[in-house]
């Protein structure tokens, strides 16, 4: 059973911010929220990781409310090459659940 | 390069035939994972090593698969008598342990499996 719920796809323009919610409403105290990328025949790539607040590192932003029991995805500016599958997990008791994911297509 | 890496990268096998993998982590990792994909679905995890012991494999894991990682480095993943069903990509990953429950894994390129 998937620990994390994410939308199955969304579409986006190029130049546009790309928000991704990810509900995580059992996460448990110790646990760390991390997203990771993924391009086709690709090992999944590791974007961004927090806990709580904001967090924001060159390629994205991880916004995380009090609760924990969500958070959001932000990709600045997004290009065709940020198409790919997106997949948010907690680290910790669900470290290894990663769901579906959420596939992103950026049009031109 | 000092990433992730994988041998082979694609194997096609007959039913039937055991099939082995090897999976090399990043030198200073002391985790490391094993995951299987298939088209359309996340990964799948498989196992867990932490330096050389084995402590987590899933429920899912069939007495067919075995893993092992006899020094704390590479890792192999045996499938034995390998079922149409078996077909997938087969991930690696490892990462650094640290303090708390933070854990970033680096992912190798997967070893792509078709058994016909």
């Amino acid at each position: 059973l998937a620990k994390t719920t994410q939308p199955i796809s969304m579409d986006s323009y190029e130049g546009q911010e790309v928000n991704i919610t990810c509900s995580h409403n059992n996460i448990a105290t110790n646990d760390y929220i991390t997203w990771y990328q993924q391009f086709p025949s690709q090992g999944p790539r590791f974007i961004i990781q927090g806990y709580k607040t904001k967090v924001t590192n060159e390629v994205a932003s991880l916004f995380i409310p009090a609760d924990r029991k969500s958070s959001t995805l932000s990709l600045p500016r997004v290009s065709l090459s940020d198409t790919a599958v997106y997949y948010c997990l907690g680290t910790g008791t669900y470290k290894y659940i990663f769901g579906t994911g959420t596939r992103l297509k950026v049009l031109a | 390069d000092t990433g992730v890496s994988q041998d082979p990268r694609h194997k096609i096998t007959k039913r039937g035939q055991n099939v082995t993998f090897r999976c090399d982590p990043i030198s200073e990792h002391n985790r490391l994972y094993w995951y299987r994909q298939t088209l359309g679905q996340g990964p799948e995890f498989l196992t867990y090593f932490q330096n050389e012991a084995q402590l987590e494999k899933s429920r899912l894991l069939s007495d067919r698969f075995s893993a092992e990682r006899p020094k704390g480095s590479f890792s192999t993943l045996e499938i034995q008598r390998t079922e149409q069903g078996d077909s997938a990509m087969y991930l690696c990953a490892s990462s650094r342990a640290v303090g708390g429950e933070s854990d970033e894994q680096y992912f190798g390129p997967g070893t792509r499996l078709t058994v016909t």
